[in-house]
């Protein structure tokens, strides 16, 4: 099993669509990271999350620290959403990133 | 300096020759972090440096693949003797401070990516 698990693997919607992606992590973390990758490009660092909830724009995240689980929500979803999303989580003690498998999102116009 | 630039973008080998991968953190950040992606496959951690010290490197292959930070210029990435499995897309990460707490100051930032194939 993995230490960090995301699902859904795919996941295609509509314009307008609200959208989740869930992560869930085995072990204590310091951390955890919502990143976004576009196809052949780079990754883009979406939030660092410690506790509770962070939003910036149409893009919500939360963690819950005792489930180790955190989501992403994104409202009003629109196709140039259509990316990578992937959960990474540091623990306690190291700084190396453990990074989930990523969720593949297309928006359909 | 806006970002961490990575370079090169691309880069084309043959088995045996050696590559070379640079990154230039973001201006201010001591800390730099290897982190390689599989075709298909998810990122992994390699390496994390500050200046002129390996402080993990617990994700590097324990041959042919070596990091350093220097004082001065970019942190390089070496791989000698290529082969064909170390195609990947190599990405590099900077931040201010260690991973230390919460502070809204411990931002990772990533660069673009260098694309290596080995032929």
């Amino acid at each position: 099993k993995n230490e960090v698990e995301q699902s859904p693997q795919n996941l295609t919607a509509q314009e307008g669509e609200f959208i989740t992606i869930n992560c869930s992590y085995s072990v204590g973390i310091s951390a955890l990271h919502w990143l976004q990758q576009h196809p052949g490009g780079g990754i883009v660092s979406l939030f660092m999350l410690s506790s509770g909830k962070k939003k910036h724009g149409r893009l919500i995240a939360t963690i819950n620290i005792q489930e180790k689980h955190s989501s992403l929500h994104i409202t009003a979803s629109h196709p140039r959403d259509s990316a990578v999303y992937i959960c990474a989580v540091r623990s306690f003690g190291n700084e190396k990133l453990t990074f989930g498998t990523g969720t593949r999102l297309t928006i359909i116009p | 300096n806006a970002g961490v630039m990575q370079n090169p973008r691309h880069l084309v080998r043959r088995r045996g020759q050696e590559a070379r991968l640079r990154c230039s953190p973001v201006k201010g950040h001591s800390h730099v972090y290897w982190y390689r992606q599989l075709p298909e496959e998810g990122l992994k951690f390699m390496v994390y440096l500050q200046k002129e010290n390996i402080i993990d490197e617990s994700g590097m292959p324990k041959e042919r693949f070596s990091a350093e930070f220097p004082k001065e210029g970019p942190s390089i990435l070496r791989i000698q003797q290529v082969v064909r499995g170390d195609s990947a897309a190599y990405f590099c990460a900077s931040s201010p401070v260690p991973g230390q707490g919460f502070s809204g100051a411990n931002v990772l930032t990533f660069g673009a990516g260098s694309r290596l194939t080995v032929l």
